[in-house]
């Protein structure tokens, strides 16, 4: 696609939940990222894929959050049992590739709420 | 010390002015440094990148790097109202595979009319 794409834009779903969002990369771009932000806070980075592998899960904050990518393409973060210190927005990026030098675009977002 | 530090503003020019914004970085490492712009409710977008000392300018944008002292800048020449926004300084983490983006805080600018 022209760009990277993510839905839903908005969730709001209850504590105890669990939330599926997703992320659909730029055509050919093999580097995908995950990243949330909180309110007034920065980008805290959760995991980066490489075609299907993750290599880098370090940001993931706890064992209830998962992603996954197929196809090299779409990718898939998952939330299970939502706790309302989730609420944030969640952005995918993509890369040309991953390696020094290359920058991101972002997605527009899903704005995740836990009430 | 933060990976990447940048003053969280806001910082506040009038319409036509230069506004300088500043970024310094922990990793000697690093070698390449990007700028974003996000306005407020939307997502980060891209506006520079420069990976060697010196600077390297794109229309009103200037991207200054100086690695010796682990600093970075951004210069906006002839601000303009729609140029406020929150601007993020990122830096790969070299010794990471992934190459993931370290994001500064952002320095909110202000561009008064």
């Amino acid at each position: 696609g022209a760009g990277v794409s993510q839905s839903p834009s908005n969730k709001v779903t209850e504590k105890g939940k669990d939330v599926e969002l997703r992320c659909d990369p730029i055509s050919g771009h093999t580097a995908l990222y995950w990243y949330r932000q909180s309110l007034g806070q920065g980008l805290e980075f959760l995991i980066y894929f490489q075609g299907n592998s993750a290599p880098d899960k370090s940001g993931l904050p706890s064992d209830r959050f998962s992603a996954e990518r197929t196809g090299g393409s779409v990718s898939t973060l998952t939330i299970q049992r939502t706790q309302q210190e989730d609420s944030a927005v969640y952005l995918c990026a993509s890369s040309q590739r991953g390696g020094e030098g290359y920058g991101y675009t972002f997605g527009s977002g899903t704005r995740l709420t836990v009430v | 010390q933060k990976e990447v530090e940048q003053n969280s503003g806001p910082l506040s020019v009038p319409e036509g002015a230069i506004a300088s914004l500043n970024c310094t970085y922990s990793d000697r490492g690093s070698q390449s440094f990007f700028w974003y712009r996000q306005y407020s409710g939307k997502s980060p977008e891209l506006i520079m990148s420069i990976y060697s000392n010196g600077d390297k300018e794109d229309g009103r944008f200037t991207a200054q790097l100086n690695k010796a002292s682990q600093y970075v800048s951004l210069l906006i020449r002839d601000s303009q109202p729609s140029d406020s926004a929150t601007y993020l300084c990122a830096v790969p983490r070299p010794m990471d595979s992934s190459y993931k983006l370290i994001f500064g805080s952002g320095t909110r600018l202000l561009v008064r009319p």
